[in-house]
């Protein structure tokens, strides 16, 4: 699987928008970037996925680079509730199994 | 709405110890997967179920055994749980086709002293 390399830790302001950055430069064609989080205590939950076009949803936006070597999760404003471990993860085509790395831990100060 | 619902949500076991852990999904999904969690790690797949009758070992499939009961229900097995078992264990599901998003239960705490 390729790999994707996150910051280990971020943090943000409640209410105000989060950046969240990965690298992903051995992407190859075909992989979907997916992004989950885990609260504590909780399994994963799905947040956002794309290809090559930037999405939205009621959660998150994702920013994919042009060359597709990086994409940016971004919270539009960060709430308590919104504390997690993010995970940026490459899905190949036809590989249905999640690889999860170690994600990026995000705290939010009220 | 259920989803992915695992039992039991905590469990001790001695060392040599065997159990078997449950996890039932009501979503009608193809997939299923095990996946288990230490402390301040990632998830590692233990094992997956890409359809009912199938299963394949993950990345860390060793000490564990699996059975997909039906299309609804995936059991992780511990024929003789070891200490370095020890770490929280996630079951998952999901569609074949479509968005791909992936659903977790709860997770088992599985400590084996």
């Amino acid at each position: 699987d390729a790999k994707t390399t996150q910051p280990n830790s971020m943090e943000s302001n409640e209410e105000e928008p989060v950046h969240l950055p990965c690298n992903h430069s051995t992407i190859s064609g075909t992989d979907y970037i997916h992004w989950y989080r885990q609260l504590p205590s909780q399994g994963p939950e799905y947040v956002i996925h794309g290809l090559t076009s930037n999405v939205n949803n009621r959660m998150a936006s994702l920013a994919i680079a042009e060359d597709r070597k990086s994409s940016t999760l971004i919270l539009h404003r960060a709430t308590l509730r919104d504390a997690a471990v993010y995970y940026c993860i490459l899905r190949e085509t036809g590989r249905r199994a999640l690889t999860f790395g170690s994600g990026t831990r995000l705290q939010v100060q009220p | 709405n259920a989803g992915v619902t695992q039992t039991p949500k905590f469990q001790v076991l001695k060392t040599g110890q065997s159990m078997t852990l449950q996890c039932a999904q009501d979503m009608n999904h193809n997939s299923m997967y095990w996946y288990r969690q230490d402390p301040g790690m990632g998830l590692r797949l233990i094992y997956y179920s890409a359809s009912e009758g199938t299963t394949d070992k993950g990345e860390v499939p060793n000490g564990y055994n699996v059975s997909r009961l039906n299309k609804r229900e995936f059991s992780l097995r511990l024929e003789s749980a070891a200490p370095s078992q020890t770490s929280v264990y996630f079951c998952a599901s999901s569609a074949v086709s479509g968005y791909f998003e992936a659903f977790f239960g709860q997770g088992t705490r599985l400590t084996v002293v």
